[in-house]
């Protein structure tokens, strides 16, 4: 059972195209994050839902949007694809920071390499 | 804020030798500091953590970190490194408070030779 999992791993795509990675974790937890991870293997974070609400929003380009249907899901959206957003996006989850579990870790997904062509 | 350092963006040893990747963080508030492991193509794994307690922690596949406050340091190591030990390492600091918000270190690639 994967805990957290995305889809696509792969994604070439267009410039100028939109693109939507999809995340679902099962491990309960009511946190989810996206991070970046560039060539050069540097993980920022992007985003970060707790119970749908979202609690920590970088500086990203709003052509990037991500959308929390329920606790145990957060998409991703990216429109109008740029070459510069070809990386490797990461999904985690975790329990929420603001609870007697905050001390635990993040489990992460395997990726969804993004290329831009 | 918060920060991390990892000094040393690439880490060579032969197996069997020490493995030492360090870490330095600054934090205005007391931490809680992880180090994560990323093998090709995977993501993120959890080798180890500090919350609170004991500052010398154990982890997975023979790692172990000490919390040394006065050094603001958080440095991995094993005894004896194997083949399998080639990955990429990640220091992460999170605020024990409610931010939430975890900063990762830029990574040290480790390579071990035969």
């Amino acid at each position: 059972d994967t805990a957290v999992s995305q889809t696509p791993k792969y994604l070439v795509t267009q410039m100028g195209n939109d693109k939507s990675i999809k995340c679902e974790q099962n491990l309960g937890h009511d946190t989810m994050y996206w991070y970046k991870q560039d060539s050069k293997k540097f993980l920022k974070i992007m985003f970060s839902y707790n119970n749908k609400e979202l609690i920590i929003n970088e500086t990203v380009p709003n052509r990037f949007s991500p959308k929390s249907p329920d606790k145990a899901h957060l998409n991703l959206h990216i429109n109008s694809l740029e070459l510069g957003d070809s990386a490797v996006y990461f999904c985690a989850s975790s329990h929420s920071p603001r609870g007697a579990l905050r001390n635990t870790e993040a489990f992460f997904g395997q990726g969804t390499r993004l290329t831009v062509v | 804020a918060q920060s991390v350092t990892q000094l040393g963006s690439h880490v060579s040893v032969s197996e069997g030798a020490l493995v030492l990747l360090r870490c330095n963080y600054s934090s205005s508030v007391p931490p809680y500091l992880f180090w994560y492991v990323q093998y090709p193509n995977q993501g993120l794994q959890l080798l180890l953590k500090y919350t609170t307690g004991a500052t010398l922690v154990k982890g997975i596949n023979g790692f172990e970190a000490e919390f040394k406050k006065s050094e603001t340091s958080f440095h991995l190591t094993k005894p004896s490194a194997h083949m399998s030990d080639a990955a990429e390492y990640f220091c992460a600091v999170r605020p024990y408070t409610n931010a939430g918000k975890s900063t990762f270190g830029d990574g040290t690639t480790l390579t071990v030779k035969p």
